[in-house]
């Protein structure tokens, strides 16, 4: 079946511009991450939803970052007034029961902002 | 808190060589440990997993041990291949509310013909 997508692939932002980022999880999939990989370095935890709850946003950088995901299915990472150091690989993952350890996350291709 | 050590990169092996690529662990009480790994272009894709310890993952010929004792999960392949290069990262979880990743810098490994 399909995995998880993220669109758009790239995305060139000038400083101060909004952008938009969306993640579509495998259907049916209960919980879902959202990721920053800067270069060079491991992904890091930024905010996960369980269906359309916010459960832990202890991630995101600041208040420029918003997350959400009103369905309970594809969710949307926004970021404000981009700045230069939010320039990275933006990964949304999904999983298909809630908050398990043992569970699998399945990893979208990511989306790769560079900031101006 | 928590968090997790893997040796650093590249690594750069012949065909057909013996790969180890060291993980180690920080964390309080008793997380799932993954490796995951990314290939060129792609996006991550899990490689392996232990749940408790003294489980051994494997997968694609690859292996690795939960090992409490001292808080390790190595990853190990007998022969490496030239499609095996990659970039590998060790990551653990715990439950609870969130289930988040805490993931190693991560280790290229390259294998040469």
């Amino acid at each position: 079946g399909a995995g998880v997508s993220q669109s758009p692939r790239y995305k060139v932002a000038k400083r101060g511009q909004d952008v938009a980022l969306r993640c579509d999880p495998i259907s049916g999939h209960v919980s879902l991450f959202w990721y920053q990989q800067a270069l060079g370095q491991g992904p890091e935890f930024l905010t996960y939803f369980q269906n359309e709850a916010q459960l832990d946003k202890s991630g995101l950088p600041s208040d420029r970052f918003f997350a959400e995901r009103p369905e309970g299915s594809v969710s949307t990472l926004k970021i404000q007034r981009t700045q230069q150091e939010d320039s990275a690989v933006y990964l949304c993952a999904s999983s298909s029961t809630p908050a398990a350890s043992t569970d699998t996350q399945y990893f979208g291709p990511g989306t790769r902002l560079t900031v101006l | 808190g928590d968090s997790v050590t893997q040796m650093e990169g590249p690594v750069t092996l012949s065909e057909e060589a013996f790969l180890t690529i060291n993980c180690t662990y920080t964390a309080t009480g008793y997380p799932s440990l993954f490796w995951y790994v990314q290939y060129p272009g792609e996006g991550l894709q899990l490689l392996l997993k232990a749940t408790k310890a003294d489980d051994k993952g494997s997968n694609k010929g690859f292996e690795a041990t939960y090992r409490k004792e001292t808080t390790s999960f190595h990853l190990e392949k007998g022969s490496v291949q030239v499609s095996d290069s990659a970039v590998y990262f060790c990551a653990l979880v715990y439950g609870g509310a969130t289930n988040k990743l805490i993931f190693g810098t991560g280790t290229l490994l390259a294998v040469q013909p």
